[in-house]
């Protein structure tokens, strides 16, 4: 079956720019989580969904990160006025339930160059 | 703050040597603890997940230990491969939510 899709796979933007990234998580699944890698870091947690709420969005950086669910599938993570510190591969990942226990599914991600 | 603990940072071995690597996380709050591998240009995949103090997993070549009392899995690969180069990762799971702390990650190179 169709894993975690996530699109652009590359985005090269300007600073100041706002950019959307897209998340298509397995279908069933009701928990989503967003995670970013910067250069020389591990991966980093942003924000997760269960269903179409985020019961944690502890790990957004600052309030120009924002991010939505809709209909309890597709999720777009939004990053407004991007500055150079942005640049990550940006992860997300699905699983059935949204306890510590499952395994979590990834998509390939999106790299995000600003300029 | 949890801090996920991973080393060495990257290793270097032949094909057919036997290796392992550590994971240390914190033992409080502990609900399971994630093994992943993720090879480049490739997204991580999951190998583990353990949640038993004393559990012992395996699959194929590779396994995994876990001691939840002091806070450390170990993964073990035996008679490594060449296709089994990529970085290695574990990953915290707390007991609130699914949300996964993750190590720094170990590096295995595997030369033929």
């Amino acid at each position: 079956g169709a894993g975690v899709s996530q699109s652009p796979s590359n985005k090269v933007t300007e600073k100041g720019k706002d950019v959307e990234l897209r998340c298509d998580p397995i279908s069933g699944h009701t928990a989503l989580y967003w995670y970013r890698q910067s250069l020389g870091q591990g991966l980093e947690f942003l924000i997760y969904f269960q269903g179409n709420s985020a019961p944690d969005k502890s790990g957004l950086p600052s309030d120009r990160f924002s991010a939505e669910r809709t209909g309890g599938s597709v999720s777009t993570l939004t990053i407004q006025r991007t500055q150079q510190e942005d640049s990550a591969v940006y992860l997300c990942a699905s699983s059935l339930r949204q306890v510590g226990n499952q395994p979590q599914h990834f998509g390939d991600g999106t790299r995000l160059s600003i300029l | 703050i949890l801090n996920v603990e991973q080393s060495p940072q990257s290793l270097h071995v032949q094909e057919g040597d036997s290796t392992n690597f550590t994971c240390s996380f914190p033992s409080s709050n502990f609900y399971a603890l994630h093994w992943y591998r993720w090879e480049t240009a490739k997204s991580p995949e999951a190998l583990f997940v353990m949640t038993l103090n004393g559990d012992e997993k395996k699959k194929g070549r590779i396994s995994a230990t876990l001691n939840t009392k002091e806070g450390y899995s170990y993964l073990y690969i035996k008679g490594s491969q060449p296709e089994d180069s990529a970085t290695y990762l574990c990953a915290f799971g707390g007991n609130q939510g699914g949300k996964l702390i993750f190590g720094q990650g170990t590096e295995l190179s595997v030369k033929p």
